[in-house]
């Protein structure tokens, strides 16, 4: 299958700073590009699609200037988290679609934000 | 009503049992129906993937898809301790987009 990776793991920030991560297609270009929240012992909740060239579509109740994303190539999506509280902390994961796939989505391992 | 329901268990079982997971849906536009495994603080893996109705089997998994009742499951077979994960369903009714997740299924093989 197609392999999606993420960039940091894990990071750890202090409260009104901003974190990027990156989110690469390594093995196939990626139009598209999806970015979930995850809570523990729950499920993902999409926040935005990302679409390579253009503005992100947020999801309804998502802050689009407090969680920027950009999709400026084919391989890379990076969400911003601006101005970081302690309740941002959270697992978030992206998701790409194999263009020469049959419509299944390939997820990133994941990554661990801890806001202090 | 949520568009896609799972219960999220936690489902028990011992090794070498059949496991059936389960989601229902609402929305009559879903197309595309997958299952996903989560280990616990890891991305989802894709496990099975189906178009439209019918079934799909991969080794010791199986899925189906009943569009008629609105049904999708997952069966494993010889259930094994290395298959305690979080079960997610998946679905969507155009390529690539729009996906819904249910709430993850919790199960646990105990040797």
């Amino acid at each position: 299958g197609a392999v999606v990776s993420q960039h940091p793991s894990w990071v750890i920030c202090k409260s009104g700073t901003s974190v990027k991560i990156e989110c690469r297609s390594l093995d196939f270009q990626a139009t598209t590009m999806f970015w979930y929240r995850q809570f523990p012992k729950q499920s993902l909740m999409l926040m935005a699609t990302s679409n390579e060239g253009s503005k992100a579509t947020y999801e309804q109740g998502v802050e689009k200037d407090k969680f920027l994303i950009n999709h400026a190539s084919l391989t890379l999506s990076t969400l911003t988290v601006t101005s970081a509280h302690p309740e941002d902390s959270s697992f978030y994961i992206c998701s790409a679609g194999d263009p020469g796939g049959a419509g299944e989505q390939y997820f990133g391992p994941g990554t661990r934000l801890t806001v202090t | 009503q949520k568009e896609v329901e799972q219960d999220p268990g936690p489902l028990s079982v011992p090794e070498g049992a059949i496991v059936s997971l389960n989601c229902t849906y609402s929305n009559s536009a879903f197309q595309y129906f997958m299952w996903y495994r989560q280990y616990s603080r890891k991305g989802p893996e894709l496990l099975m993937y189906t178009y439209s109705s019918g079934n799909k089997e991969d080794g010791r998994f199986t899925a189906q898809v009943d569009k008629s009742s609105k049904y999708i499951s997952l069966f494993i077979r010889d259930s094994q301790p290395s298959d305690s994960a979080t079960y997610l369903c998946a679905m969507s009714p155009r390529n690539n987009n729009d996906m819904r997740f249910g709430a993850g299924t919790r199960l646990t093989v105990k040797p």
